[in-house]
């Protein structure tokens, strides 16, 4: 069974990094796209982007300034980097596999971050 | 950007039909994919590529998909189901994934 657990810090200061890593277990992850999803308090879903193992990216064009997601295939890992980060950053931040076409099949169970002086 | 419409909520008794529409221009097109969030919970896929069901997924869960619409069908509805659902495609024209808002289903 696959499963991914996101971690890292759960209170980010405005203006910094937000840096989350995404665990996988149960498959390889040297295959599929692994991706990064947020839903903000009461919000909605938005796509902020995927990985393949390779090391491709596709990003949300609204986030593609300040978004840098990468693998780390030694460690079965991925990881989130968003930069300059305002109250609007907050949000549950969801790791999860899928393909190409951004088909989600298996979700971290996610992490609130708040980004707070 | 591509964007997606689906109406804020639909109720229905338990037993009847949900329809839950995903509006976009010439959907019909692309392929879409539907996932169930309840409170507190990761999404889960329901139906994906329009009408095909992830194995856990009960039959009542069906999809269609044509023209500006497509559409997810919840039949025999039980307490269960209720959940915000959304649809999801991607937009070849900007290379991303795009959620539509989300449906609350709430059985009655």
């Amino acid at each position: 069974q696959v499963q991914l657990q996101e971690s890292g810090p759960g209170l980010v200061k405005p203006s910094e990094t937000l840096s989350l890593s995404c665990t996988v277990s149960g498959d390889s992850i040297s295959s599929y796209y692994w991706s990064w999803i947020r839903q903000a308090p009461g919000r909605g879903l938005e796509w902020i982007g995927y990985v393949y193992y390779s090391g491709s990216t596709n990003y949300n064009p609204s986030l593609k300034s300040r978004v840098t997601i990468s693998v780390d295939t030694s460690k079965n890992q991925f990881s989130l980097k968003l930069r300059s980060v305002t109250a609007g950053d907050t949000a549950v931040y969801y790791c999860a596999r899928g393909d190409y076409y951004a088909k989600v099949d298996y979700w971290g169970q996610g992490t609130l971050v708040t980004v707070s002086s | 950007s591509y964007v997606l419409t689906q109406p804020p909520s639909v109720s229905v008794a338990p037993g009847q039909t949900a329809r839950l529409t995903c509006g976009g221009n010439n959907i019909g097109s692309k392929s879409v994919n539907w996932y169930q969030q309840k409170p507190g919970q990761a999404p889960v896929l329901v139906v994906y590529d329009d009408s095909d069901r992830p194995s856990g997924i009960p039959e009542r869960f069906s999809g269609s998909n044509s023209g500006n619409t497509a559409t997810l069908t919840i039949s025999r509805v039980e307490a269960g189901d209720e959940a915000d659902y959304y649809c999801q495609v991607w937009d070849s024209s900007s290379d991303q994934g795009v959620f539509g808002p989300g449906t609350n289903v709430a059985v009655l």
